[in-house]
């Protein structure tokens, strides 16, 4: 089954903590992104890669580092959180064309007390 | 600049009666279009995109949308809603030449509420 899985599903955590959100793909998808998703804000994308050793920043990058060491996963990494990271973040995956499908996550939900 | 409005926070309808919610977009070229639903506590699940062709997709749960190019709409519609279709939908778009960066547009989403 094609699946995008994220880990931690949930998380609270306390500023300055670091701390790691998991993300693994089964698809062999070139495509890896991480957004996060705010009330009355859609979903924004944090940082993308498009394939092994390749990523670049997104819409909203402050505060937030990824790697791409393999190609089936693409960690999200928060050095030093702040309570404006509070939020739900999803991992997404697709192929390389764009009109193929980005598959998401279940979603993280990260709270920084 | 590209973007996605969804007009309405919230649509309600009774069950059993069609359903719209709307989604207008504003890119550069010919767009692909997505629409995704995120029930409680669950990830976006993929329903339907445009990417050429027929203006009217199909898609899953009995969901279709219609993609107006003149008005540049791409709205979701449903003939017979289910209380089950209750959740938070998001239209997206994908530029042509964003291929790059795998980048979706979102919308700020529409609560839909499909009461008994």
């Amino acid at each position: 089954e094609a699946q995008v899985t994220q880990n931690p599903r949930y998380l609270i955590t306390v500023t300055g903590k670091k701390l790691t959100v998991t993300c693994s793909q089964n698809m062999n998808h070139e495509y890896m992104s991480w957004y996060r998703q705010d009330p009355g804000l859609g979903l924004r994308q944090i940082y993308y890669s498009m394939n092994v050793e390749v990523t670049d920043k997104g819409d909203v990058p402050e505060g937030y580092k990824v790697s791409r060491k393999e190609k089936r996963n693409f960690p999200l990494i928060l050095e030093s959180p702040s309570p404006n990271q509070t939020s739900l973040y999803f991992c997404a995956s697709s192929a390389r064309d764009p009109g193929n499908t980005i598959y998401f996550g279940e979603g993280s939900w990260l709270t920084v007390v | 600049a590209q973007s996605v409005a969804q007009p309405e926070d919230q649509v309600n309808v009774a069950e059993g009666n069609p359903l719209t919610v709307k989604c207008t977009y504003s890119v550069s070229g010919n767009p692909y279009l997505f629409w995704y639903v995120q029930y409680p506590n669950r990830g976006l699940q993929f329903l339907l995109k445009y990417i050429t062709g027929d203006n009217l997709v199909k898609g899953s749960y009995g969901f279709e949308a219609e993609f107006n190019k003149s008005q540049t709409s791409f709205h979701l519609k449903k003939p017979s809603a289910l209380v089950s279709d209750s959740a938070l939908y998001f239209c997206a778009v994908r530029e042509p030449n964003s291929g790059n960066t795998g980048k979706l547009i979102f919308g700020q989403g529409t609560t839909l509420q499909v009461k008994p």
